[in-house]
Parts: C-alpha cells; sequence; structure tokens
C-alpha cells in the first residue's frame, strides 16, 4: 500500500543551524513526491517538488529511491521557516490524489 | 488570481445535523479535490471530480457524505448526519486539467461536531 511516513511531529532547532525534516514513502510505482508547508494562519502551499530539483526559500530535498526518502534540508534555518511541513506522494495511477504524512511542526528558535 | 475558497471558514454543529460546506476552485480548473485532516492524523484524500465527473470517491468515510460538483464549477461536500468523529479540518483543492501534480489549495473548513 502507499504510504508517506514523517517520523518526528515536532521539531526545534536554533535559528542559523542546519535542518533536516525527514520523510520516508512505500509505493511500487515511480514516484512524484512534494513538499507541502502552512504557515500559521495561511493555506497549505507547495514548497517544492522532486522532479523540478529546484531550490525554494534555501529548502532542497533529493529523492533517494535506494532508502526511499525525500528528505527535506536546510543549511541555516530562519524563523520564518517556523511552520507545518508535509510531505506527500501523488498517485496517478487510477486516481490523482495525493497522499499526505502526519506532518512536522517545525518550530525555529531565535 | 483568485485562489481556491471555502466556506464557511468555521463551522460548529451538533451530532446528528447536518452541514454543507462549499469550495470554489480557482477558474478554469478542471480537476477538484477533497481532503480532510482529523485530528492528529494526516490529511486524507476524500474524492476527486473532473470537471462534474467524480473521478474517484475511494476516500469518502460513508454514505454520510455526499459530494457534488454541478455544472463544473463550485463543489459541494454535505455531511449529513453528523458524527463527532467527523470532525476536522476540511480541505479543496483545484488543478488545471492534465497538471495533477500541482494542486493548490483552500484554506480549509474547521468542522467541529459536538
Amino acid at each position: 500500500a502507499q504510504r508517506v511516513t514523517q517520523p518526528e511531529k515536532l521539531l526545534s532547532v536554533f535559528k542559523g543551524a542546519p535542518v533536516e525534516l525527514k520523510c520516508n514513502y512505500s509505493y511500487s510505482g515511480s514516484p512524484e513526491l512534494f513538499w507541502y508547508v502552512q504557515y500559521s494562519r495561511q493555506r497549505l502551499q507547495l514548497l517544492l517538488r522532486h522532479i523540478s530539483r529546484e531550490s525554494i526559500k534555501g529548502f532542497t530535498a533529493d529523492l533517494n529511491k535506494g532508502e526511499t526518502s525525500f528528505h527535506l534540508k536546510k543549511p541555516f534555518a530562519q524563523e520564518e521557516d517556523s511552520a507545518m511541513y508535509y510531505c506527500a506522494l501523488l498517485l496517478i495511477q487510477g486516481a490523482q490524489k495525493l497522499v499526505f504524512g502526519q506532518g512536522t511542526r517545525l518550530t525555529i528558535n531565535p | 488570481e483568485a485562489g481556491v475558497t471555502q466556506f464557511p471558514s468555521h463551522s460548529v454543529i451538533e451530532k446528528g445535523q447536518t452541514v454543507t460546506l462549499r469550495c470554489d476552485p480557482i477558474s478554469g480548473h478542471d480537476n477538484l479535490y477533497w481532503y480532510r485532516r482529523v485530528m492528529g492524523k494526516e490529511i486524507k484524500f476524500l474524492l476527486h471530480f473532473v470537471k462534474e465527473s467524480k473521478q474517484d470517491e475511494s476516500g469518502m468515510p460513508n454514505n454520510r457524505f455526499l459530494a457534488e460538483r454541478t455544472g463544473g464549477t463550485y463543489s459541494t461536500l454535505k455531511v449529513q448526519p453528523a458524527e463527532l468523529e467527523d470532525s476536522g479540518v476540511y480541505f479543496c483543492a483545484s488543478s488545471q486539467a492534465g497538471s495533477p501534480s500541482t494542486q493548490y489549495f483552500g484554506p480549509g473548513t474547521r468542522l467541529l461536531v459536538l
């Protein structure tokens, strides 16, 4: 079955420190993975997708098919990075739906 | 460009009552999705419309939930009768035809069933 796992519900780091939000997936097909972010009082928005291989707001994520992981990283955390982060897998065979992890609440301490 | 809008933003009802949630997708988006997050759980897919047709409703929890998208524009999600376990945040998302990977989310409707 398709599944996305984010092992950390809460993550707290100091400003300027590196941050890594973990995401593992289970999917028999070719995965298309995303990170979504929800800032306080804002809607869920796409942060980045693996096929774009881009860096958004200093964040990067590399798909590792061997480890079935898609961890989100940023070398130097900023206070405005505090938010809820969701890893998601897109299923397009049959259904076109996103399968989400439980989310990680990231808090950046000053 | 206006984003996905949802109404109401909050709803508090008693068990057994009926509630109807509305979603207005981005204009021109054929794909419309409903998701929900119940307390402490992950965001889960409910169903997917392509224009006015239900493409996939495998995530609908039971027959107390009814979704419609008459005319292929806005969509409604009715819960009748509501139960305590229906409490949560209901999200709507939309995407352009042929672009399921770019889903734009609405702000969500917070439903509390007492």
